[in-house]
């Protein structure tokens, strides 16, 4: 089983919607949580921290379900800028350790 | 804003040759990283790095690779004798260790092309 699986997508979606990305870790021991943004042959560059209160930030809602090892993002009245792959990354232990991506899943919002 | 820079942007190889890519992280941070990206696919750890000590390695991080932070600033990554499928994205990240905070910052990364 993969450490952070993603649904690879693509989603496509138009200008407005709201749309919603899952990701399951296999660790029960992971520390911490980030959705990271990736625009195509660009680095990551990260988006938010996942607390277990869930978090917003703006048009973006993050949420995590430590009993189920499931992270989630909410994006609302998406904007073509949007459109990007979205990475979950999970910390394994602690600060000093790497950080594990998921394959990331493609978004596409279109006019 | 602070950023990590890593040159060169672009680097062409030939199978064989040995290649360093070059990081210069965050000034204040204490945790650095190496991961790569082949075309298409996912981020991959390579190496972590802190105190001067390679903290945690990869199944792809084998004896071909190294890392060394020379003079305190430069991070750097050796690739001895590369081989085709080394071919992708290199980026370079560093870390505050503040746990949560998502202190890891990425570099632009160098993308290496080996003929």
């Amino acid at each position: 089983r993969k450490e952070v699986e993603q649904d690879p997508g693509p989603f496509n979606v138009p200008e407005g919607a709201t749309v919603a990305f899952n990701c399951t870790y296999s660790n029960s021991a992971s520390q911490s949580f980030f959705w990271y943004r990736q625009d195509c042959r660009k680095e990551p560059k990260l988006l938010m921290s996942v607390y277990s209160s869930g978090n917003e930030d703006g048009r973006f809602t993050a949420q995590l379900n430590r009993a189920s090892q499931y992270i989630s993002l909410l994006i609302r009245d998406s904007k073509l800028s949007d459109s990007a792959t979205y990475l979950c990354v999970v910390n394994r232990y602690s600060s000093a350790s790497k950080i594990i991506f998921g394959s990331g899943t493609r978004l596409s919002i279109r006019p | 804003e602070p950023e990590v820079t890593q040159t060169p942007s672009h680097q062409v190889t030939q199978m064989g040759q040995e290649v360093i890519l070059r990081c210069v992280p965050i000034s204040n941070h204490l945790y650095f990283y190496w991961y790569r990206q082949i075309l298409g696919q996912k981020v991959e750890f390579l190496v972590s790095f802190y105190n001067n000590e390679i903290s945690e390695k990869s199944e792809i991080f084998d004896d071909q690779f190294s890392v060394e932070r020379p003079d305190g600033s430069n991070f750097t990554l050796k690739i001895r004798s590369t081989k085709l499928e080394d071919s992708a994205m290199y980026f370079c990240a560093s870390g505050s260790g503040s746990t949560g905070s998502g202190g890891y910052t990425f570099g632009s990364g160098t993308r290496l092309t080996v003929v």
